[in-house]
Parts: C-alpha cells; sequence; structure tokens
C-alpha cells in the first residue's frame, strides 16, 4: 500500500516561492502519476496538475501555468510541487495524491497535507 | 471550462438514505468519483468509476452517473457518515471538482 508523506508548514510573504515535498512509499513510485491539490481555508479542492513517471512528463491547469513546477526525484521516491510568485490567494493545504499508473485514475491514496500561509 | 455543480448542503436523520448530486455537462459520458473529507483531514476516496467501492469502503456507499448527473447515495446513513463530499471527473485531462456538498446527520 502506497503512503504518502508531505513536508511540514510554510510561511512565506507575499512574491516568494514555496517548494513542498511528497516522499511514497510501500509501491514502486517509478510508475506512478503524482497529482497536486489544494484546499483554501473553508473552500473546497482544487486541482493544479499531474507529474507524469515519463520524464519531463507533466500537465497544469491554465491557472498556474508559468507558476507551477511539478517535478520528482526517483531516487528518493519523491515528489515536489514549486509554487512561484506567491500571494495571499495561495494561502491553501496543498494534497499530493495518486491513483496510480494512469493519469486519469481516481485519487486512493493522499498524502496528510502541507498547510502554506502566505503573509506579510 | 467545464463545471460539476453540487447542492451546498444535505440533511438526513440517522439510518435513512441521503443522495447528494453532481451535476455537469455529459457527466454521464465520463467516470465520476467521490470524496468523502473530515475537518481536518485529507480527503478519502468513496467511489471510483461511478459505482465502485474501493477497499475497506462500506457496502452502503453507493453512486450512480446517467445523464448530466451523477449520484453518490449512502444507505442507513450513520452519525460517522457527516462529512464533506467531492465529486470529481476528467475533462480534457484535467481533474474537475464539484464545489462540495456538506452531509449533515441530524
Amino acid at each position: 500500500q502506497v503512503q504518502l508523506v508531505q513536508s511540514g508548514a510554510e510561511v512565506k510573504e507575499p512574491g516568494a516561492s514555496v517548494k513542498v515535498s511528497c516522499k511514497a512509499s510501500g509501491y514502486s513510485f517509478i510508475g506512478l502519476y503524482m497529482h497536486w491539490v489544494r484546499q483554501a481555508p473553508g473552500q473546497g479542492l482544487e486541482w493544479l496538475g499531474w507529474d507524469s513517471p515519463k520524464s519531463g512528463g507533466t500537465h497544469y491547469i491554465q491557472k498556474f501555468e508559468g507558476r507551477v513546477t511539478m517535478t520528482r526525484d526517483t531516487s528518493i521516491s519523491t515528489a515536489y510541487m514549486d509554487l512561484r510568485r506567491l500571494t495571499s490567494d495561495d494561502t491553501a493545504v496543498y494534497y499530493c495524491a495518486t491513483g496510480g499508473s494512469s493519469w486519469s485514475e481516481a485519487f486512493d491514496i493522499w498524502g496528510q497535507g502541507t498547510t502554506v500561509t502566505v503573509s506579510s | 471550462s467545464y463545471e460539476l455543480t453540487q447542492p451546498p448542503s444535505v440533511s438526513v436523520s440517522p439510518g435513512q438514505t441521503a443522495s447528494i448530486t453532481c451535476s455537469g455537462h455529459k457527466l454521464g459520458d465520463k467516470f465520476a468519483c467521490w470524496y468523502q473529507q473530515k475537518p481536518g483531514q485529507s480527503p478519502v476516496l468513496v467511489i471510483f468509476q461511478d459505482k465502485k467501492r474501493p477497499s475497506g469502503i462500506p457496502e452502503r456507499f453507493s453512486g450512480s452517473n446517467s445523464g448530466n448527473t451523477a449520484t453518490l447515495t449512502i444507505s442507513g446513513t450513520q452519525d460517522m457518515d457527516e462529512a464533506d463530499y467531492y465529486c470529481q471527473a476528467w475533462d480534457s485531462s484535467a481533474a474537475v471538482f464539484g464545489g462540495g456538498t456538506k452531509l449533515t446527520v441530524l
């Protein structure tokens, strides 16, 4: 059974960048699509994009194009989500999630979430 | 862009059946799934591919999807089912979530 463990909470100033990590265990990380979803305080779920197990393959929602980068380091079974030019609207809990080896699978495994607070 | 619409809230008495709808253009032509989220916790998948239950999800959870509407049905609702529920589907390689429905068990 895959488990996803995310990095700790972050506080950033407006205009800064944040990089959230997501370490997988219990399954071969190499074949997993990794998705990132966020949830602003009191709001619903918002999908940001996915990172493919195939080298360099990513797909981001248009809203975040140019501001988000999703990468992975297979040697340590860890995925990363880098979000730049932060504003207060980016204050949210960020989740990594996976459905397995296809990008269109439902997300049956979620990380515990990483709280990112953007404040001056 | 594709949109999924859910009622903001649904109330149900313990032991009764709760139905939560999710509407989207030709949603029945796509696979829908449902997530349960309790306060302070990560979402949990309760239904995938319209009507399949992941291992460990009670049989009282069921799903259907036809036309423009997917429905999550909880039979014999229990206090522990009180949570937010989100539908999700795929459109043009992007995951789309509904706005969420708060299920209250009165």
